[in-house]
């Protein structure tokens, strides 16, 4: 199985600022990595997939990269609405997994 | 627009059954990629099940052998039939489908909490 490590796991931010979040995992996973944004409550919401690519209705402020075992999902000028958890999910190898996600916090 | 609705969850006994269903509008079920994936109370994502359009199946090794997933073409409904179930299987059960971004999940449900507990 393969494991997705995330970091940091809580991510302390003002509105404005930029927000850079890790995942990695522990064999390769190609570019099949996904980032998920959820708030409490609530459903995750796809926000990339396939490393890199915006899945439609996503702000260009979010984008993301990587390739192998180590991705990066940007976030430039947080807005309010953006304080959240972030998931990472590799698609590479079955069983599917997540990371324990990181948390972006005011 | 595309909508999935689950229902089915609820309190039942160690050792008992419960059949999720995933009610889709927008989109055809058996013409995509489905999945139910998981979340106990205050923990991460788990990934439970996953269907191909081709009728292929997929479980983690947790659930294997207790949970079955399946779909109704005509009613355009994902179902997950969970028998034998532990404590530990107390969860959100969360439906999602694959649409839009190649294999990757990018249509949820609201999901549907299931609590074992005596």
């Amino acid at each position: 199985e393969v494991v997705l490590t995330q970091s940091p796991a809580t991510l302390s931010l003002s509105p404005g600022e930029g927000a850079t979040l890790s995942c990695r995992a522990s064999q390769s996973v190609d570019n099949y990595l996904a980032w998920y944004q959820q708030k409490p409550g609530q459903a995750p919401r796809l926000l990339i997939y396939d490393a890199s690519k915006r899945a439609t209705g996503v702000p260009a402020r979010f984008s993301g990269s990587g390739s192998g075992t180590d991705f990066t999902l940007t976030i430039r000028s947080l807005e309010p609405e953006d304080f959240a958890v972030y998931h990472c999910q590799q698609r590479g190898n079955w069983p599917f997994t997540f990371g324990p996600g990181t948390k972006v916090d005011i | 627009e595309v909508q999935l609705v689950e229902s089915g969850g609820g309190l039942v006994q160690p050792g008992g059954s419960l059949r999720l269903s995933c009610a889709a509008s927008g989109i055809t079920v058996s013409s995509n990629l489905m999945t139910w994936v998981r979340q106990a109370p205050g923990k991460g994502l788990e990934w439970v099940s996953l269907i191909y359009s081709d009728g292929y199946t997929y479980y983690t090794d947790s659930v294997k052998g207790r949970f079955t997933i399946s779909r109704h073409d005509s009613r355009n409904t994902l179902y997950l039939q969970m028998n034998s179930l532990r404590p530990e299987d107390t969860a959100v059960y969360y439906c999602a489908g694959a649409i839009n971004s190649g294999w990757t999940f990018d249509c949820w449900g609201q999901g549907t909490l299931v609590t074992v507990s005596s």
